[in-house]
């Protein structure tokens, strides 16, 4: 949905480089989840964030990756001392609710994506 | 045409025909579940969803089956059409504070004129 929006579209880096991708959310969402997917694969969660706070990150590696969503400005997924199997398309998702509400249906957009590569 | 989406990653149909999509799911406890739908390039888009104390549920043109028994999730679109040409993803939610849905590896929809 054309809300959510992220960028940069596409990123390329170098390993060892720091990765940041940006998602401003829909107007008045106030919940964020971050997905990866890799080639040929299908979404995996990685965070699910409200305003400045992480609410699930049962997903997220343990090193090297953070996200925020701060008061003002977009959700950042931060990527540190990027490897090639970080070459990915990071999708990231808003929703004025909980997903345990059940109103991803009507309520909630995916962003176009960012696609990282990583050479 | 019908395809399991997990094992048979390409479903070929032709164009005015039905598709079937298939997709099983391993969590006992998912409550409830979506299709989503993914053109070249761009996020996944919302089909439709279902509820697990639900068999059915109809859209335009859509049909979601779900069989709680077997853990199966179906998919069905009428007379398909070039513009439903995409990858297709079951995913589902299992609730209880688990926020993060769980996508399946999707089935890539041809449609054949």
């Amino acid at each position: 949905n054309a809300g959510v929006m992220q960028n940069p579209r596409h990123l390329v880096r170098r390993r060892g480089q720091e990765a940041r991708l940006r998602c401003s959310p829909v107007k008045g969402h106030s919940h964020v989840y971050w997905y990866r997917q890799l080639p040929e694969e299908g979404l995996k969660f990685m965070v699910y964030l409200q305003k400045e706070n992480i609410i699930d990150e049962s997903g997220m590696p343990k090193e090297r990756f953070s996200a925020e969503f701060p008061k003002e400005g977009p959700s950042i997924l931060r990527i540190q001392q990027v490897v090639r199997g970080d070459s990915a398309a990071y999708f990231c998702a808003s929703s004025p609710f909980s997903q345990n509400t059940g109103v991803w249906s009507t309520e909630a957009f995916f962003g176009q994506g960012t696609r990282l590569t990583v050479v | 045409g019908e395809s399991v989406g997990l094992h048979l990653p390409t479903l070929s149909v032709q164009e005015g025909d039905n598709s079937i999509i298939n997709c099983a799911y391993s969590n006992s406890a998912s409550d409830y579940f979506i299709w989503y739908k993914q053109e070249s390039g761009k996020g996944p888009q919302f089909i439709i969803d279902i509820r697990s104390n639900m068999d059915k549920r109809q859209g335009q043109r859509v049909t979601v089956l779900l069989n709680k028994t077997v853990k199966h999730l179906s998919l069905q679109i009428a007379a398909t059409q070039p513009g439903d040409s995409a990858v297709y993803f079951c995913a589902e939610n299992s609730g209880g504070g688990a926020d993060g849905l769980t996508f399946g590896k999707g089935t890539h929809l041809i449609i054949q004129p």
